[in-house]
């Protein structure tokens, strides 16, 4: 069974530190994604990589980096928490598609929720 | 850049009605159209998906879709919905460079 996997269900953060948010996927994906989810916006792209240390940004990666040190890693870094980034976080994988199209189904995680206080 | 549009934020339907969602997306080159369902407390999952061919695509549970380039749409329809399909429905679009962008989502809502 496919998975992809997010360290945590549930955060609490204080504003102003440094928060790591880790997703693992088993299938070799090439392609790992970030999101955010919240209500009546949709799911927000944060940053994607396509290959091991590779990244780009999505339409919303102000205030977040990510690193991507090995090909099932991706992890998603808020480098000083504000309260404006209390959301649910997705973390997705798929493979690379023909004509570097993502033309693959992408596999979600179950989500991280977190509360910048 | 890409974008996708879904219109309809909030759907309420009764059981055995006919359902159809609206996306709309914005990009000038080849693309790949998706739709995601999320049900209650599950994380997202593919419905159907459009890579080429035939424009009406057919996926899981009874849903369909039809690509229709030059009104840029990729609308998801159900003959007859069922208390199971309240879920929120995510329209998505691959256009280059592997990005994968998604709309903000139709909450549907059956009502038995």
């Amino acid at each position: 069974d496919v998975k992809v996997t997010q360290s945590s269900r549930y955060l609490v953060k204080r504003t102003g530190e440094k928060v790591f948010l880790e997703c693992v996927q088993d299938m070799d994906h090439e392609n790992m994604f970030w999101y955010r989810q919240d209500p009546g916006l949709g799911l927000r792209l944060i940053y994607f990589s396509y290959d091991v240390k590779m990244k780009e940004k999505g339409d919303i990666p102000e205030g977040y980096s990510v690193s991507r040190e090995k090909k099932e890693r991706f992890s998603l870094i808020l480098e000083s928490a504000s309260t404006n980034q209390t959301s649910m976080y997705l973390c997705a994988s798929s493979s690379l598609g023909a004509r570097g199209i993502s033309n693959t189904e992408a596999f979600f995680g179950q989500g991280t929720r977190l509360t910048v206080v | 850049a890409q974008s996708v549009s879904q219109h309809n934020h909030h759907v309420i339907l009764s059981e055995a009605a006919s359902l159809e969602l609206g996306c709309n997306y914005s990009y000038g080159g080849t693309v790949n159209l998706f739709w995601y369902v999320q049900y209650p407390g599950q994380h997202l999952q593919l419905l159907l998906k459009y890579f080429s061919g035939d424009p009406l695509v057919k996926g899981i549970k009874g849903f369909e879709a039809e690509f229709i380039k030059s009104k840029f749409s990729f609308n998801l329809r159900k003959p007859s919905v069922q208390w199971s399909d309240t879920a929120e429905y995510f329209c998505a679009l691959a256009g280059g460079g592997n990005k994968l962008t998604f709309g903000t989502g139709t909450q549907l809502k059956v009502e038995l």
